[in-house]
């Protein structure tokens, strides 16, 4: 069965040092989401790619997150240096309006983030 | 702005029982859809249900039903026969624009179900 993938799915760092998070959509899903979850609440969308185009990052702290997917399929999310206010989950979905009218977004298993 | 509003923090239910989880949501847009996803403990979102704003019947996918009411722009989840894997957190979500991928998602903050033996 076709599934979103996330590597890592734990991470555990100090805060100052530079974290990164993969994300495999499933195949021949061209829109690629990143939302940052804070325990207790809804994810957050973070940013948004349509193939490798950036088409929504209004959420997205530039000063420390960037975030890229130069060949329109798998996505790296980067946060440097990390804060202790950036433990959360992190969770990839993707979609695809071709294949599905509901463009139903799916999730993959997300990464949980500590920062100490 | 759009917003989603879950009231329910928590809820409890008995095995074999239905129940209802809210969701109002407020939006400007006449072409919406709204989506629940299921979270387990184990972290991962899986949807659930899907209800365009233009669908004239209330969605439903095997236990689940989306109580749809545009006019009071609330969209329920209803869950019947309850199961002790049901125990998760819910959370509604809309999406402005009709499958565009444009279209801003949105989340509430869910609701915990909790299913009794």
């Amino acid at each position: 069965e076709a599934e979103v993938a996330q590597s890592p799915r734990y991470k555990i760092t100090e805060k100052s040092q530079a974290v990164a998070f993969w994300c495999d959509p499933i195949s021949g899903h061209a829109t690629l989401y990143w939302y940052r979850q804070i325990l207790g609440q809804g994810p957050e969308l973070l940013v948004q790619f349509q193939d490798e185009s950036v088409v929504d990052d209004s959420q997205l702290p530039k000063d420390r997150f960037s975030a890229e997917r130069l060949k329109g399929v798998d996505s790296t999310l980067k946060i440097q240096p990390a804060e202790l206010g950036d433990s959360a989950m992190y969770l990839c979905a993707s979609s695809s309006p071709k294949w599905d009218s509901k463009n139903i977004q799916y999730f993959g298993a997300g990464t949980r983030l500590s920062v100490l | 702005a759009q917003k989603i509003t879950q009231t329910q923090p928590g809820m409890f239910v008995q095995e074999k029982e239905a129940v209802t989880l809210d969701c109002t949501y407020d939006t400007s847009d006449q072409s919406y859809g709204l989506f629940w996803y299921k979270q387990p403990s184990s972290g991962e979102m899986i949807f659930l249900i899907y209800q365009g704003s233009y669908d004239e019947q209330n969605a439903t996918e095997g236990r689940y039903s989306l109580n749809f009411q545009k006019a009071r722009k609330s969209a329920n989840l209803v869950i019947s026969a309850s199961q002790l894997g049901d125990s998760a957190m819910y959370f509604c979500a809309m999406r402005e624009g009709w499958n565009t991928n444009a279209g801003k998602s949105t989340f509430g903050d869910g609701t915990t179900l909790t299913v009794k033996p």
